[in-house]
């Protein structure tokens, strides 16, 4: 099955820009995308396609996707970010999960 | 509005057996794939399953391939997971996600299932 591996946590002081990382092999040949999880709520997702931006989204969240990794980028983080993050790629008919990363805003 | 309500979950014996259902709305549902996705207590997002939208094609996570079963009803907008022979570590949310593409664009809110003796 497919891996993706992001970091567990990562740590942004309020105003700076925060970056996740998710690597897996060849995925920048696929589609990746995030999703947000607030304590107790479902995911949200908050960039598909690698790089769009569902309605609702701040323009301060941004995506990429090259070589073997995807990035997540919030800029601008705020309090409110606080969450966690998951990629997600499609492979073989199935879908494949990153670990999550804990965002930290302090 | 996109609504998928989940309903199903609950208190069952290792061994036992459940069937979750998620009803959905708002959109042509038999125009969609749609996939469980599930989150022990914790723990991160874990694929199960998903079944296209037709029905006529569905694929399993390997750690419930044998076990678990997705279907769905079409006239009825709903979808189905068939767990069986359940295992403690089989205790998790369940969600039911529509896909869009490649991605799932809207979840629902979930449906809790324990597995306990």
């Amino acid at each position: 099955s497919y891996e993706l591996t992001q970091p567990p946590s990562v740590s942004v002081s309020p105003g700076q820009t925060a970056t996740i990382s998710c690597s897996g092999d060849k995925l920048g040949g696929k589609n990746a995308c995030w999703y947000r999880q607030m304590p107790g709520q479902s995911p949200v997702l908050v960039i598909y396609q690698d790089t769009k931006r569902p309605s609702g989204i701040p323009e301060r969240f941004s995506g990429s996707n090259s070589g073997n990794t995807a990035t997540l980028t919030i800029g601008g983080t705020q309090a409110m970010d606080e969450a966690d993050y998951y990629c997600q790629a499609w492979d073989s008919g199935s879908w494949a999960f990153g670990g999550g990363t804990k965002l930290t805003v302090l | 509005e996109v609504q998928l309500l989940e309903s199903g979950g609950g208190l069952v014996q290792p061994g036992g057996s459940l069937r979750l259902s998620c009803e959905a709305s708002g959109f042509t549902f038999r125009s969609y794939a749609m996939s469980w996705v599930r989150q022990a207590p914790g723990r991160g997002l874990e694929w199960v399953a998903a079944i296209s939208g037709s029905g006529d094609s569905a694929f399993y996570a390997d750690s419930v391939t044998g076990q678990f079963t997705v279907s769905r009803d079409n006239s009825k907008n709903t979808l189905y997971l068939q767990m069986n022979s359940l295992r403690v570590d089989d205790t998790a949310r369940y969600y039911c996600v529509k896909h869009f593409n490649s991605w799932g664009d809207y979840w629902g809110q979930g449906t809790l299932v324990t597995v306990s003796s």
